[in-house]
């Protein structure tokens, strides 16, 4: 069974800094990591995928890596800003997505 | 493109009844959903997939008498949460995936249901 576990469990940081999150999970047989974006009460929103075969993923302020190896994934987010107050989670896909528990980030303006 | 629409976006009702959620994918044809379970402060767990036409497949611990799951077409799928009690209050998300432009795995997330069971 896959475990899937984030540290920090929650963040807060001024804005203008730029964030690191971490993941890390069990099983590496993955075909491929998802970062989502949670706002409260609300769904999910993808962020970045991430295939196995790559080591890292870019989109705009978001970049992400993985090694799949030793069951690390790191999503760093530039320059932070409020609006990128959210719970972050990542997913490992073996078979089915298995979530972490999540990072929530606050940013202070 | 792969919009996927949950109704109701939440529901409150009486222990002992039955509740239905719908999932629907908008603008592609959902071959796959998925339906997760969140309570408070936890991360999303899988309940069950299923499969346009077939029966679904539960996961461990999931109970498929009280969760039913019907995915009678390429574009719907409905959870009926039956004989619902207190301890069945939880946000439900469902997720899809099929042609929609891109990978087949890769899922679109719906915006989920708050069901509070009184």
């Amino acid at each position: 069974k896959q475990e899937v576990t984030q540290i920090p469990a929650a963040l807060s940081v001024p804005e203008g800094e730029n964030l690191v999150l971490n993941c890390s999970f069990t099983d590496s047989a993955i075909y491929n990591l998802q970062w989502f974006r949670q706002d409260p009460g609300k769904g999910l929103t993808s962020l970045l995928l991430i295939q196995s075969s790559q080591r890292e993923q870019t989109s705009g302020r978001l970049n992400a890596s993985l090694d799949k190896s030793s069951g690390r994934s790191t999503l760093y987010i530039a320059a932070s800003q409020p609006g990128d107050s959210a719970t972050y989670l990542c997913a490992p896909y073996d078979y089915k997505l298995s979530f972490g528990a999540g990072t929530t980030v606050t940013v202070r303006a | 493109g792969a919009v996927v629409s949950q109704h109701p976006s939440w529901v409150i009702c009486k222990s002992g009844t039955s509740v239905k959620i719908e999932c629907r994918s908008l603008d592609f044809q959902a071959t796959t959903m998925f339906w997760y379970r969140q309570f408070p402060k936890q991360s999303l767990m899988l309940m069950a997939t299923s499969n346009e036409g077939s029966k679904a497949t539960y996961e461990q611990g999931v109970e498929k008498d009280k969760f039913l799951i019907n995915h009678a077409s390429l574009t719907l799928s409905t959870l009926t949460v039956t004989s619902a009690h207190p301890e069945d209050s939880s946000f439900y998300i469902c997720s899809a995936s099929g042609l929609a432009g891109g990978p087949s795995y890769e899922q679109y997330f719906g915006p989920g249901t708050r069901l509070t069971v009184t």
